[in-house]
């Protein structure tokens, strides 16, 4: 079926220190991957996307990682800065239907100076 | 170039009034996707539109609730006779070919 999660809903990580964020997805045919940062008052933002042909993907002190096998994918951010707090939605794009998103329910990061 | 702009921010409105809510895409973009999001939960996918057309519908309530995106202006979210349940954050994006979707700041609706 249609359906993304995460395994924790808050982490709390020291300022300076990597950060990891994991999701899971039940639907082995799902093909695009998108994570988005939400803060506090606001839409959510584009961070990075990942499609099923990629293990991996890296952006600007973040890397994706998607394990097909068991399918779950992970949000690395490198030297987290108190500005990286916010709540991280991952979504799977559902191509094949208009490309809607599937948004899994979030995990909040804070960080601690 | 602007971003994706929603309006009004912030709604408050009375059992049994209309809400309408706007949202203008980002120049170029010819696909408008309506989500929302109720406190502490992730966003459900409600509506997609393309220009004057309603492209897929699945996540909109049966009733009171109806989309629509014109040949000009913004697309529009209405919901009628609103009930305290409608209260939540309701959030466009819009994409070019289904591509990479960008959101709009959301409008915050409550239902007193």
């Amino acid at each position: 079926g249609e359906s993304v999660g995460l395994h924790l809903p808050t982490l709390s990580v020291q300022e300076g220190d990597n950060s990891i964020i994991n999701c899971a997805y039940s639907n082995s045919a799902s093909d695009y991957f998108i994570w988005y940062k939400q803060e506090s008052g606001k839409g959510p933002q584009f961070i990075i996307d990942i499609r099923s042909n990629m293990d991996k993907r890296q952006g600007q002190r973040v890397t994706v990682l998607l394990n097909k096998t068991v399918k779950h994918l992970s949000l690395q951010i490198a030297a987290t800065q108190p500005g990286d707090s916010a709540v991280y939605f991952c979504a799977e794009n559902m191509e094949g239907q208009g490309g809607k998103l599937i948004f899994g329910q979030g995990t909040e990061l804070s960080v601690k100076p | 170039n602007a971003g994706v702009m929603q309006n009004p921010r912030h709604l408050v409105r009375r059992r049994g009034q209309e809400a309408r809510l706007r949202c203008s895409p980002m120049k170029g973009h010819s696909h408008v996707y309506w989500y929302r999001q109720l406190p502490e939960e992730g966003l459900k996918f409600m509506v997609y539109l393309q220009k004057e057309n309603i492209i897929d519908e699945s996540g909109m309530p049966k009733e009171r609730f109806s989309a629509e995106f014109p040949k000009e202006g913004p697309s529009i979210l209405r919901i009628q006779q609103v009930v305290r349940g409608d209260s939540a954050a309701y959030f466009c994006a819009s994409s070019s070919k289904q591509e990479t979707q960008y959101f709009g700041p959301g409008t915050r609706l409550l239902v007193l």
